[in-house]
């Protein structure tokens, strides 16, 4: 089985614009969550898509979303960049359907807010 | 606030020695997992232990659940130089679907 990809691996983005992240779960999980990484706060999670419905949200702004695709695919969008958004995103797929389930994690989008 | 804290936040040790890292949560759980994080790179699956194991073994891990403590361990004997990296443990405070991460352990085994 393929593992989970995310797209693009680094991005370059300056304040006050917007990012779209994408991620690509393992073929057959239907939950996606997004987490966010950063040597001050460690790993944070932002939220899980299953089955297109946002099922858990963490504690970010509205500024941060996404969405998830019938096909599972899930997209995460930032606006209006801050510099403290600079992180490693990690996207991770699972079966979902347990509590606690085993995550897999894509290789991360490593942002830069200039 | 973390779930889970791991304790060291960073461990150094030689080659071929036992590494053993900790960590501590809040609320009940019904299973715990470890997970290991190469610099950089996205977090691996180590282990899964339920509320109602006290012990599991992979390999060179050893896991050890206390549920009255609330604390579990890792232990990974014969360290090598690959095993550098950190490790987090993970909990499933209230049932939730999604593991709550703690900050983990920074590990660095010398050759």
């Amino acid at each position: 089985k393929a593992g989970v990809t995310q797209t693009p691996r680094y991005l370059i983005k300056t304040r006050g614009q917007q990012v779209t992240l994408s991620c690509s779960p393992i073929s057959g999980h239907r939950s996606v969550s997004w987490y966010q990484q950063t040597p001050g706060q460690g790993l944070q999670f932002l939220f899980e898509y299953f089955s297109e419905t946002q099922r858990n949200k963490g504690n970010f702004p509205g500024r941060f979303s996404g969405r998830q695709f019938s096909n599972s695919r899930s997209e995460m969008n930032v606006s209006t960049l801050e510099l403290g958004d600079s992180a490693l995103y990690l996207c991770a797929s699972s079966s979902g359907l347990t509590t606690g389930s085993e995550q897999f994690f894509g290789p991360g989008t490593r942002l830069t807010v200039l | 606030s973390q779930q889970g804290e791991e304790d060291p936040q960073a461990l150094s040790i030689q080659e071929g020695e036992n590494a053993t890292m900790n960590c501590s949560y809040k609320t009940s759980i019904n299973n715990l997992q470890w997970y290991r994080q190469n610099s950089g790179r996205g977090l691996v699956h180590l282990i899964l232990i339920r509320s109602n194991e006290r012990e599991k073994h992979s390999g060179r891990l050893r896991v050890t659940l206390d549920t009255s403590k609330k604390s579990s361990s890792l232990l990974i004997t014969a360290s090598r130089a690959a095993d550098t990296a950190s490790y987090f443990c993970a909990t499933d405070p209230g049932g939730s679907y999604i593991p709550t991460f703690g900050r983990g352990t920074s590990l660095i085994v010398h050759p």
